[in-house]
Formats: structure tokens, C-alpha cells, sequence
């Protein structure tokens, strides 16, 4: 089955800048999307189609793609910043939906 | 405001039904899909499937296929996931989530999971 691979940790200091990255092989013919996660709360939205930024999101978080890699990147990154991560896209055929396994962004 | 709201924690033995639901208010239920993804305890996210109500046209992971069922009433703006015997290994966090279909596949807004625990 196809699968998204992220680092299970990244950790920054406060106001510097944290890079996610998410590797897949079907991310050339797909959109990536990317979801913040804090204890206790259901998922939020932060990234669509690769790099655009929903209603309400801090201009500090971005999205990029280079080949089968696509980068979550917050700059500035504030105490609040600190939750789990999550890319998501699909198979080559756009079927199935798939979660990479998350990330953990610490903020030191 | 686009909202989706989930029932309420279940406490379930091995064996027994379930169904849990996931009402969606503040946008045209039909026109778009509803998701359901499962997370384990101290897991990530994992996509269980999703279904259109318009037409309750559904898809489902192969993890997920023949384990659960999705559907949907779109008189009442709500979509269900059910299991027919439940196992202990069903306990999780469930969340449904409006989708944006097949030309865009974001999840937005989120309800607020439903806990399952399934213990003897």
C-alpha cells in the first residue's frame, strides 16, 4: 500500500525556522495537504494543494513541493506552534486518501 | 459557520453494534463528501473512507473495507459510521470531517471526535 514518510521529530527554537517534510512517490501527480494537531483537539487544516493558506492561518506557515517531496515550513515559530503534524494525499490514481505518520514539532 | 458535530463517547464489549454520527451544519450537506478517520491511541491518522451524500456513493480504505460501514442520511445532514461486532482493537478516537472531493481532497472543518472504547 502507498505510504507517506515524515521525520517522527523536529524541534526549534522559538522564532527560528522548522522544516516538515513529507516524501511520497505519488507526490508528483498529487496535491499535498497538511494538518496541525494540538493534545486533546481534533486536526485543522493549514496547507491545501500544496502551498495555498486557508482563511484564518498565520502567513508564517507555507507549504512547498521539490520532486516526490513536499515541505511544511512555519517560520518565526512560536511556543504555540508546538503540536503534531500531518501531510496527506493520495495514491498515483487519486482513490485512496493517505496520512503520512506525523510529526512531532517540539518548540524548545 | 460550517460545523460538524459528533455523538458522544461510547463504552462498548467485544461483540456488540455500533453506530456513531456526524452532523454537519452551515453549508449545503450534498455538495460535499464526508470522511471518517480513525486514530489510535498515541497513533496518527489514518483514512478510513468517505461518502458523498448526495448519493451516498462511498469508498473505503482497503484497511477498512468489510470492518466497518459508512453511510449517510442527507434529510437530516448526517453521516454514520457503523461496526456489526466490535473488537478491542477498535478502540480509538474517530472524527468525520468535511472532504473536498475528487479534485481537491483537504479535510475542513473537523468534528470533535467521538471516543470508542471497547473493553470486556
Amino acid at each position: 500500500s502507498y505510504e507517506l514518510t515524515q521525520p517522527p521529530s523536529v524541534s526549534v527554537s522559538p522564532g527560528q525556522t522548522a522544516r516538515i517534510t513529507c516524501s511520497g512517490d505519488a507526490l508528483p501527480k498529487q496535491y499535498a495537504y497538511w494538518y496541525q494537531q494540538k493534545p486533546g483537539q481534533a486536526p485543522v487544516l493549514v496547507i491545501y494543494k500544496d502551498y495555498e493558506r486557508p482563511s484564518g492561518i498565520p502567513e508564517r506557515f507555507s507549504g512547498s513541493r521539490s520532486g516526490t517531496t513536499v515541505t511544511l515550513t512555519i517560520s518565526g515559530v512560536q511556543a504555540e506552534d508546538e503540536a503534531d503534524y500531518y501531510c496527506q494525499s493520495a495514491d498515483s490514481s487519486g482513490t485512496y486518501v493517505v496520512f503520512g505518520g506525523g510529526t512531532k514539532l517540539t518548540v524548545l | 459557520e460550517v460545523q460538524l458535530v459528533q455523538s458522544g463517547a461510547e463504552v462498548k464489549k467485544p461483540g456488540e453494534s455500533l453506530k456513531i454520527s456526524c452532523k454537519g451544519s452551515g453549508y449545503s450537506f450534498t455538495t460535499y463528501w464526508i470522511g471518517w478517520v480513525r486514530q489510535m491511541p498515541g497513533k496518527g491518522l489514518e483514512w478510513m473512507g468517505i461518502i458523498y451524500p448526495a448519493d451516498s456513493d462511498t469508498r473505503y480504505s482497503p484497511s477498512f473495507q468489510g470492518q466497518v460501514t459508512i453511510s449517510a442520511d442527507k434529510s437530516i445532514s448526517t453521516a454514520y459510521l457503523q461496526w456489526s461486532s466490535l473488537k478491542a482493537s477498535d478502540t480509538a478516537m474517530y472524527y468525520c470531517a468535511r472532504h473536498g472531493g475528487n479534485s481537491d481532497k483537504w479535510f475542513a472543518p473537523w468534528g470533535q471526535g467521538t471516543l470508542v472504547t471497547v473493553s470486556s
